[in-house]
């Protein structure tokens, strides 16, 4: 089945400056890579995502990038503030069952 | 719209009890999915349902946990003879009927504490 690694684990980085989180899956087959932002006792929210026929897409200070042949995918923040500090996870999907990598905790530091 | 809907938020039983978690998903999702989290853990992925119809439950026990998502009603997981070790956060989420690749919407969670 499909398997998505995510690092690092945890990661701290200086309010304004840039973060980036990375993910690798193994499923050839998956489509769709959504992120999502999980704060504090609040359930996991969708941030962006990408989709397979896409290299790379952004959204304001967010931006996702996908290299298929290699099965890596990325999260870029960019001028971080302190409310982007919250746990993200990465997911792949095929046939809508989305598996989740384990999480990065993402410290903004003042 | 009221988003997914789960209940209880929180739930506490005795060792030994059942606990029901259920679901209610978004107005027109019938793709339903289960997901623990454990304190300071990811989301493992339990269960894939759609009406009536459980797809993939490769992430659930083989033993106590069982799950439905009946035509009329929310889906439930359900826990049999609960352990300390099933303390955990359940979220459950949902997506949109017949279309692949489109964003799950998440439920608050049920925190499940085991006494």
């Amino acid at each position: 089945g499909e398997n998505v690694e995510q690092h690092p684990s945890t990661l701290s980085v200086q309010e304004g400056d840039s973060a980036v989180i990375k993910c690798t899956y193994s499923d050839s087959a998956s489509n769709y890579f959504p992120w999502y932002k999980q704060e504090l006792g609040k359930r996991p929210q969708l941030i962006i995502d990408i989709r397979s026929n896409v290299g790379e897409k952004k959204d304001q200070r967010i931006a996702v990038t996908l290299n298929k042949t290699a099965k890596h995918f990325s999260l870029h923040i960019t001028e971080t503030q302190p409310e982007d500090s919250a746990v993200y996870f990465c997911a792949a999907s095929r046939r809508d069952k989305i598996i989740f990598g384990k999480g990065t905790r993402l410290h903004i530091l003042p | 719209n009221a988003g997914v809907m789960q209940n209880p938020r929180h739930l506490v039983r005795r060792r030994g009890q059942e606990a029901r978690l259920r679901c209610s998903p978004m107005k027109g999702h019938s793709h339903v999915y289960w997901y623990r989290q454990l304190p300071e853990e990811g989301l493992k992925f339990m269960v894939y349902l759609q009406k009536e119809n459980i797809i993939d439950e490769s992430g659930m026990p083989k033993e106590r946990f069982s799950a439905e998502f009946p035509k009329e009603g929310p889906s439930i997981l359900r826990i049999q003879q609960v352990v300390r070790g099933d303390s955990a956060a359940y979220f459950c989420a949902s997506s949109l009927k017949g279309q692949e690749n489109t964003e799950a919407f998440f439920g608050q969670g049920t925190r499940l504490t085991v006494v």
